[in-house]
């Protein structure tokens, strides 16, 4: 199918923390998957992204999980700060440049 | 670079009427994407134009269409507006390359059907 779920609509964590987003998906062919970032008033940017025949990537403060038996990934970002606050989006693609997001978690980040 | 810009990017329309949204993509790249955002169904892919060739589409109904130019941008035209078309629209750009190339999004246009 095209669903690319999220298991929580919203997160709080405080400044400082870690925090992990979670994310379900539907495909099993897939081979590819993004996380992206949406600011107020933005169009949503690339984080990081994991092909399928990876476990885990990691890259600035951010690490990327996938866990291909449950078709689960998830999106671990450490040392939370302020401007981490936004909406969270997985996508996987499906054809050359057909991104099919999931329903976006939004993270707050408490002072 | 410039990024991806968007115009307008607020639009008010009433219901039956039509709307041209543009996209500018970033300078050398050649496919441009489309995608709608709701608060109910989120960001759903409109279709993806590369070489003023339509590549992949979406399930929209045939109201929603696009097209791109020699230059590389792009406009997307919504006819018979619906109250349910009111969304953000987003456009992305790509670079040439094989397989999947990162997409960089503009700001979208917030479109309100009223």
């Amino acid at each position: 199918g095209e669903s690319v779920g999220l298991h929580l609509p919203t997160l709080s964590v405080q400044e400082g923390d870690n925090s992990i987003i979670n994310c379900a998906y539907s495909n099993s062919a897939s081979d590819y998957f993004i996380w992206y970032k949406q600011e107020s008033g933005k169009g949503p940017q690339f984080i990081i992204d994991i092909r399928s025949n990876m476990d885990k990537r990691q890259g600035q403060r951010v690490t990327v999980l996938l866990n291909k038996t449950v078709k689960h990934l998830s999106l671990q970002i450490a040392a939370t700060q302020p401007g981490d606050s936004a909406v969270y989006f997985c996508a996987e693609i499906q054809g050359a440049q057909k991104l099919v997001f999931g329903q976006g978690t939004r993270l707050t980040i408490n002072p | 670079k410039a990024g991806v810009t968007q115009t307008p990017r607020y639009l008010i329309k009433t219901r039956g009427q039509q709307v041209t949204l543009s996209c500018s993509p970033i300078s050398g790249h050649r496919s441009v994407s489309w995608y709608q955002q709701t608060p109910g169904q989120g960001l759903q892919f409109l279709f993806e134009y590369f070489s003023e060739t339509q590549r992949n589409k979406g399930n929209f109904p045939g109201r929603f269409s696009g097209r791109q130019f020699s230059n590389s941008r792009s406009e997307m035209n919504v006819s018979t507006l619906e109250l349910g078309d009111s969304a953000l629209y987003l456009c992305a750009s790509s670079p040439p390359g094989v397989g999947y190339n990162e997409q960089f999004f503009g700001p979208g246009t917030r479109l309100t059907v009223l």
